[in-house]
Order: structure tokens, then C-alpha cells, then sequence
């Protein structure tokens, strides 16, 4: 079974310019979670989705946004760029939502720089 | 809130040494537990997993965590440790109601030949 992909790995944009990163989950997949990764915080979650619904939401501002598709397909998306959101984003998936149990699978990630 | 910490920032040892990495977390009630590792430039591998039931729990490529809820730690360890092993280490716990994993800062292991 093929994990979770993230494209693209590498991104460079400048300020105030915005973007898109996406994620495809593992088979069988619902739910997909997004962390960002940087070295002065570390990991920290951004938010989650299940069936098309954005289920939990970190502490970011409302310049970072998601979406899910119907094949449970992820988007993020950071508008207006800043230096500060340089970082490695990462896309977990699992098999539902509804229970902790469920095990978070990560994908490589996207490396975004902003200049 | 539940919280996770990771003392050592850096670790070294030498290739054959036994490994062990701390984490301690804060969660009043029983967490659900995981070790990822991370090499450079790469996203995060699951190492193991603690839900209930027996508190010495086995992962992959030879590592072991035990959980002790009377020090609220779920330390890592490895009984020989292999140059392939210098990575970057991740302790979490997901609280459950939640639904998101909460991570500690992460310890640099270096593995000396």
C-alpha cells in the first residue's frame, strides 16, 4: 500500500505571495492532519480533516487554510507569505477521526522557503 | 492542556552502546503514547505505540518504550545502537479528545563509529 504523498517537496516563494501545498492520504484514509515544523517551534499541529469537514484547528492565524476532497485528498493553503512560515509541513493521515487509537501515518513533507 | 518533554536535546553515543531516550509527558488522564523518528529531510517514521495494556511495548528496528504512569514517562530504548540510528527522535501523546498529536521538542541522536 503506498503511504502518504505530499507535493511538491521543495517550494520557494517570496513575501506576500501565497500558496498551495497538497497531500494524498493512504488508501482507505479519511482523516488528514497537517503539522508545521520549524526549528524555533517545532512541531506544531494546524488542523485536521474528516470527510470533508475541518474537525480541529490549531493556534495559526487565518492566513493558513485547508480543504478535503470527497477522495479524502488534502489542500493547504498560506496566503499572503511571511518569512516566519518557512518551515517543513507535514500531512499525517489515518483511517477515521473517532478514535485516538487510530494511528497517524506522515508523509515526507513540504519544504517551503520564503525569501 | 497535555504536554510532552523531551530533556535531552542532543544525545552521542558510540555504535554497540544502549540507548535511552527520556520523555515525560502531562496528561491527567491515560494518553495514548508514540515514538517517530525523523532523518534529515525526511518526514516522521513510527516507531511504536502505547493505547493499554502492557506497559513495555516493541517497535521496530529492535526499540522498546516502557510506560510508567507513576513517573508519567515513556522512555525509549535500544539495546545496541546501530550508525543507521542517527536521527532525529519525536515523542507524542494524543489526549483523544483532541484528535491531534502533541509533540516534545525532539532529541538529536549522534551515533559514533
Amino acid at each position: 500500500k503506498a503511504g502518504v504523498t505530499q507535493t511538491p517537496r521543495y517550494l520557494i516563494k517570496t513575501r506576500g505571495q501565497q500558496v498551495t501545498l497538497s497531500c494524498s492520504p493512504i488508501s482507505g484514509h479519511r482523516s488528514v492532519s497537517w503539522y508545521q515544523q520549524t526549528p524555533g517551534q517545532g512541531l506544531q499541529f494546524l488542523f485536521e480533516y474528516f470527510s470533508e469537514t475541518q474537525r480541529n484547528k490549531g493556534n495559526f492565524p487565518g492566513r493558513f487554510s485547508g480543504r478535503q476532497f470527497s477522495n479524502s485528498r488534502s489542500e493547504m493553503n498560506v496566503s499572503t507569505l511571511e518569512l516566519g512560515d518557512s518551515a517543513l509541513y507535514l500531512c499525517a493521515s489515518k483511517v477515521t477521526s473517532g478514535t485516538s487509537t487510530d494511528t497517524q501515518y506522515f508523509g515526507p513533507g513540504t519544504r517551503l522557503t520564503v525569501l | 492542556a497535555q504536554s510532552v518533554t523531551q530533556p535531552d536535546i542532543h544525545i552521542t553515543v558510540s555504535e554497540g552502546a544502549s540507548l535511552e531516550l527520556r520523555c515525560n509527558y502531562s496528561y491527567g488522564a491515560t494518553p495514548y503514547l508514540f515514538w517517530y523518528v525523523q532523518s534529515p529531510g525526511q518526514g516522521l517514521q513510527l516507531l511504536l505505540k502505547y493505547f493499554s495494556g502492557d506497559t513495555l511495548v516493541q517497535g521496530i528496528k529492535g526499540f522498546e518504550a516502557e510506560f510508567k504512569r507513576s513517573q508519567s514517562s515513556f522512555n525509549l530504548r535500544k539495546p545496541s545502537v546501530h550508525w543507521s540510528d542517527a536521527a532525529e527522535y519525536f515523542c507524542a501523546v494524543d489526549s483523544g479528545s483532541a484528535r491531534q498529536l502533541t509533540f516534545g521538542s525532539g532529541t538529536q541522536l549522534t551515533v559514533l563509529p
